[in-house]
């Protein structure tokens, strides 16, 4: 079993439309968990970090279950520019490296 | 100011070939790591060098793969006898005291 799960889509949405991603992790001693973008071809770039009391970045809602052990992603109002592969990503304690999953793809259409 | 820089880009290779692949991480960043993307998975973790040192190397799938760090800036990814499934894109990244990992654009390594 893989230590970070998700569904790797795709998830054809319109704009306009609210999408939501899941990931589980396995390592109940992971402390600190991000989602991550990455544009086809290009590096993965930090999109924001998740904390247990949820936080919130414009469009964009995390949220963290540690009883659960899960991570979700809440993307509000669709853009065309929001279509990319989202990974979900966590750091084990005491450890600095980053486990990733395999990443959900979302294509947004107009 | 500059990112993470890795080259070359792109390496085509035999397989038995050795390869060496570079990474410039981004100016005073003390932490640097390598990772590897097959395609359709998310990158897993090979090695991280806190200044000089790789404080940690558990992800090297074998022998054939080294890393340096000799001055403490620049990174080398070593890979011996390369195989097919070697084939991916291999990121470095690196940060400054434990904090957000900054990706560069990566190298992608096709071994035939």
């Amino acid at each position: 079993r893989k230590e970070v799960e998700q569904d790797p889509g795709p998830f054809n949405v319109p704009e306009g439309a609210t999408v939501a991603f899941n990931c589980t992790y396995s390592n109940s001693a992971s402390q600190s968990f991000f989602w991550y973008r990455q544009d086809c071809r290009k590096e993965p770039k930090l999109l924001m970090s998740v904390y247990s009391s949820g936080n919130e970045d414009g469009r964009f809602t995390a949220q963290l279950n540690r009883a659960s052990q899960y991570i979700s992603l809440l993307i509000r109002d669709s853009k065309l520019s929001d279509s990319a592969t989202y990974l979900c990503v966590v750091i084990s304690y005491n450890t600095d490296k980053l486990i990733f999953g395999t990443g959900t793809r979302l294509q947004v259409f107009p | 100011g500059a990112g993470v820089s890795q080259t070359p880009s792109n390496k085509v290779t035999e397989k038995g070939k050795y390869v060496e692949l570079r990474c410039d991480p981004i100016s005073g960043h003390t932490a640097l790591y390598w990772y590897r993307q097959s395609l359709g998975q998310g990158p897993e973790f090979l090695i991280y060098f806190q200044g000089t040192g790789a404080a940690d190397d558990s992800g090297l799938p074998n022998d054939r793969f080294f890393a340096v760090r000799p001055e403490g800036s620049v990174s080398t990814l070593k890979i011996q006898r390369t195989e097919r499934g070697d084939s991916a894109v291999y990121l470095c990244a690196s940060s400054l005291d434990r904090n957000e990992q900054f990706f560069g654009p990566g190298t992608r390594l096709t071994v035939l």
